[in-house]
């Protein structure tokens, strides 16, 4: 079975200061896909980032990029220019191959303080 | 367009009721995913629907869970006899025939059993 790891439970940064998250998965499969989903206090998941293992470069979508180590398996969320709207509960994802129905695999999640 | 809606938002209920949450998907989503965050368990699959038909229920965690969708449209998550471990967020995703395609959520509705 496929599992993720986020093993940092809360992280700060300051304002306009870059962060990394961390996150590592387990798999025997060779096709999948990866997401980064951030979690305001309205609850409502919102996708940052997602990246397609077949493909070795690391996505990027404005001031959020990601660090996809397939081989050590890391999938690691860097944000630069950090803003206060940034504050979050962030959660890494892993959605399985061929013939997979789409669900999720969520890691334990994130919390991101974003200090003025 | 409209987004993802749950409701209610919030529900609180007794030990041993029967509680129904609802979801609508996006229109034209033909895949609808339904999850649970809760503090001790995290965020988990319940169960998966393509059209109008579950061909993935393996994250309902007792018979005590079941979920229809009705229209290849509104889905609900009916639990029955509500146990105190069974407070969470439930959370609805639809999206565009499932697989590789991007999942939008649902603002949740957040049970608690007293």
């Amino acid at each position: 079975a496929q599992t993720v790891t986020q093993s940092q439970p809360e992280m700060s940064v300051q304002e306009a200061e870059t962060v990394t998250l961390s996150c590592t998965y387990d798999t025997s499969e060779s096709d999948y896909y990866l997401f980064w989903y951030k979690q305001p206090p309205s609850r409502q998941m919102i996708l940052v980032i997602r990246q397609e293992a077949y493909k070795q470069q690391n996505a990027t979508e404005n001031r959020f990029s990601v660090n996809f180590q397939k081989a050590a398996k890391s999938f690691s969320l860097k944000i630069s220019d950090s803003q206060l709207g940034d504050a979050a509960m962030y959660f890494c994802a892993y959605k399985g191959g061929s013939g997979n129905t789409g669900k999720l695999i969520f890691g334990q999640g994130t919390t991101l303080q974003v200090k003025p | 367009g409209a987004g993802v809606s749950q409701s209610p938002s919030n529900k609180v209920t007794e030990k041993g009721k029967d509680v129904e949450l609802r979801c609508d998907p996006i229109s034209g989503h033909t895949a609808l995913y339904w999850y649970r965050q809760s503090l001790g368990q995290g965020l988990e699959f319940l169960i998966y629907f393509q059209g109008n038909s579950a061909p993935d229920k393996s994250g309902l965690p007792s018979d005590r869970f079941s979920a229809e969708r009705t229209g290849g449209s509104v889905s609900t998550l009916t639990i029955q006899r509500t146990q105190q471990e069974d407070s969470a967020v439930y959370l609805c995703a639809s999206s565009y025939r499932g697989g590789y395609n991007e999942q939008f959520f649902g603002p949740g509705t957040r049970l608690t059993v007293l």
